[in-house]
């Protein structure tokens, strides 16, 4: 029973254009979301995160929307990169658990 | 440097032969944990630990052990692997239980 899901396994941009990586979640209880970086034979790095009380959190390039009433929350990565290029994990947590999706290969294209 | 250091990166062992993935960290994190990753299905927990001595069972506990004698240090043992054991394994640290998580790079098992 997947509480976080990725639908999209893979995301294919160009340089320069915005990539949106979507997430959704099934556990109301879930107050706090991340965002996971990871390369190829590293592990993964935390990214960006947001509290349920937020609708928004910006950092850089990178900002994270959460939609609470929709169980949805994206990353938004602006302008994209290639260094960019890796899978990105979304990940939940609340009422003691946390649950990670199952990961978006992002390639942005020079 | 800050950082969650495991070994081996890459393990190819048979059926039935007892292994330990080490995993230590430098950032007196208080939580540690272990996952694995296979295709499709994300990071999955397997254990975790909150302090020292203190351990308890992920989503896929089955047919692993950890122990956590020390703060620095979490291995993850695997008394009688099995090829459904076949997996990317991570070890990742934080300062509290769900805050933001320190990954090492990971350790590559092959069970024959």
């Amino acid at each position: 029973d997947q509480q976080v899901k990725q639908n999209s396994p893979s995301l294919s941009v160009q340089e320069g254009r915005i990539s949106i990586l979507n997430c959704d979640y099934t556990n109301s209880m879930f107050d706090y979301f991340l965002w996971y970086k990871k390369y190829p034979a590293e592990g993964p790095t935390f990214l960006i995160s947001i509290s349920s009380i937020k609708d928004k959190n910006e950092d850089g390039r990178f900002t994270v929307f959460l939609n609470k009433s929709a169980k949805h929350l994206s990353l938004h990565i602006v302008p994209s990169q290639p260094g960019d290029s890796a899978v990105y994990f979304c990940a939940a947590s609340g009422n003691n658990d946390m649950r990670f999706g199952a990961g978006t290969r992002l390639t942005v294209k020079p | 440097e800050a950082q969650v250091t495991q070994n081996p990166r890459y393990l190819i062992t048979v059926t039935g032969k007892k292994l330990t993935v080490t995993c230590s960290q430098n950032m007196n994190h208080e939580y540690m944990s272990w996952y694995r990753q296979d295709p499709g299905l994300g990071l999955r927990q397997i254990y975790y630990s909150m302090n020292v001595e203190v351990t308890d069972k992920g989503d896929v506990p089955e047919g692993y052990k950890v122990s956590r004698k020390e703060k620095r240090n979490f291995p993850l043992i695997l008394e009688s692997p099995s090829p459904n054991q076949t997996s990317l394994y991570f070890c990742a640290s934080s300062l509290e239980p769900y805050s933001p998580l320190h990954f090492g790079n990971g350790t590559r098992l092959t069970v024959t």
